[in-house]
Parts: structure tokens; sequence; C-alpha cells
């Protein structure tokens, strides 16, 4: 399995807080992604990195922030939680761009917004 | 943004049973195409990665052609297993409006033994 975590696993927060998903790689891959998971739809990208402070927003990027400091981490946050948030999200990672690379996916943070 | 679809969105066979399952998307710009397999509760696992007219890839039972001046893909199953229940989700590489890979929202297989 790619070496990709996601921290936490699951979380339950209340409306307006802020939350942070981590996504940590050990593959030294240089694009790395943030999508989530509804019913009724496919995986839908929110937004990605393709190299450190490298960002660009995805299909769904309103109201997320992503940061990426180190080539390891990628950062996921909600500013002001909403519970049309909750959701189940994967990160993913490719050594390249990802026309012709697959995507590598971490085990997904449930996320419940109250 | 471009819409890719799956067809069907569920199907249900017997074991033993060959299967297939269709992926439309938009032919214009198009790079690439990705098949991906997703079990419950795990993570989705990469299948194929498919870009030129005609491609055809095996992985044991299963295996993916690509059309890419209509626009689809098939995954074609033989002989299929309970293990191979799962969803399978394809995925369209395009440029123009969206540089990024987009989903499709999947075939949810379920293999009867």
């Amino acid at each position: 399995d790619a070496g990709i975590t996601q921290s936490p696993r699951h979380k339950v927060t209340e409306t307006g807080t802020p939350v942070t998903l981590r996504c940590h790689q050990t593959e030294n891959h240089r694009y790395m992604y943030w999508y989530r998971q509804d019913p009724g739809h496919g995986l839908r990208l929110i937004h990605y990195s393709y190299g450190v402070k490298d960002t660009d927003k995805g299909e769904v990027s309103d109201g997320y922030s992503v940061s990426r400091s180190k080539t390891e981490d990628f950062l996921l946050t909600l500013e002001s939680a909403t519970s049309s948030q909750t959701s189940v999200y994967f990160c993913a990672i490719s050594p390249a761009s990802g026309a012709y690379n697959e995507q590598f996916f971490g085990p997904g943070t449930r996320l419940t917004v109250l | 943004i471009l819409n890719v679809e799956q067809s069907p969105q569920s199907l249900h066979v017997q074991e033993g049973d060959s299967t297939n399952f269709t992926c439309s998307f938009p032919s214009s710009n198009f790079y690439a195409l990705h098949w991906y397999r997703w079990e419950t509760a795990k993570s989705p696992e990469a299948l194929f990665v498919m870009t030129l007219n005609g491609d055809e890839k095996k992985k044991g039972r299963i295996s993916a052609t690509l059309n890419t001046k209509e626009g689809y893909s098939y995954l074609y199953i033989k002989g299929s297993q309970p293990e191979d229940s799962a969803t399978y989700l394809c995925a369209a590489y395009t440029q123009g409006g969206s540089e990024k890979l987009v989903f499709g929202k999947g075939t949810k297989l379920t293999v009867n033994p």
C-alpha cells in the first residue's frame, strides 16, 4: 500500500467551528489531492497541490482552503464548518500529473458537522 | 466541468457470470481515462490508466477498452466472483474547462454466490 495516512479518521464538530484535516505521505509524490465523497455523487475534487506551496482549486472549493508547506503534508481547512460539509474526505497522491498516472488514495476521514 | 457518466448505476450478477459496464466522457481534448475499484470500507484502487484510442488493458479476469473518438470505455469482468463485488469508478482527464481528473458516480457490482 502507498504510504498515505489521514488524520483524524473520524470527527464530529459543530457548525461554525474551524476544522483541519491532515494528509501525510511517505512516497515523496509531487501531486496531492483532496476529494469529498457524498451519496449520489462521485468523488469531487476540492483542491489539489502540484508542489510545495503550489495549490489550485477543484470543482467544489468554496468554503475550503488548503496549505502545503512540506512535500509530505497537505492540509485541508474548513474555516467555519457547515452541515453541507458533512462528508467523507479522501486524500490522494500521484507522482506526476494525474492525466497519465494513477492516483493512490488514503483511508478517508469521515466528518460530521452538527 | 465535464460530465462523466457511468451505466448501469448498479448491477447484480451470479457467480460465474461475465459482465460489463460503460463509462462515457466528452471526446474532445481527451487526455486519459482511469478505472478504479472501490471495495466497501476501503479506498479506491487503480485498475487501469488508458490514453490511446483502441487501448485494451487486462488484469486477471478484468479488462477494459477505450474509444476516444466516440467517448466511451467498457470494463469487462469474466467469470465474476464474490470478491469482485465493489464499486467501479471511471474518471476522465481532459483539457479545457477542467484539467483535473473528473470521476463518474460509479457502477456498484454485487456478485451473488
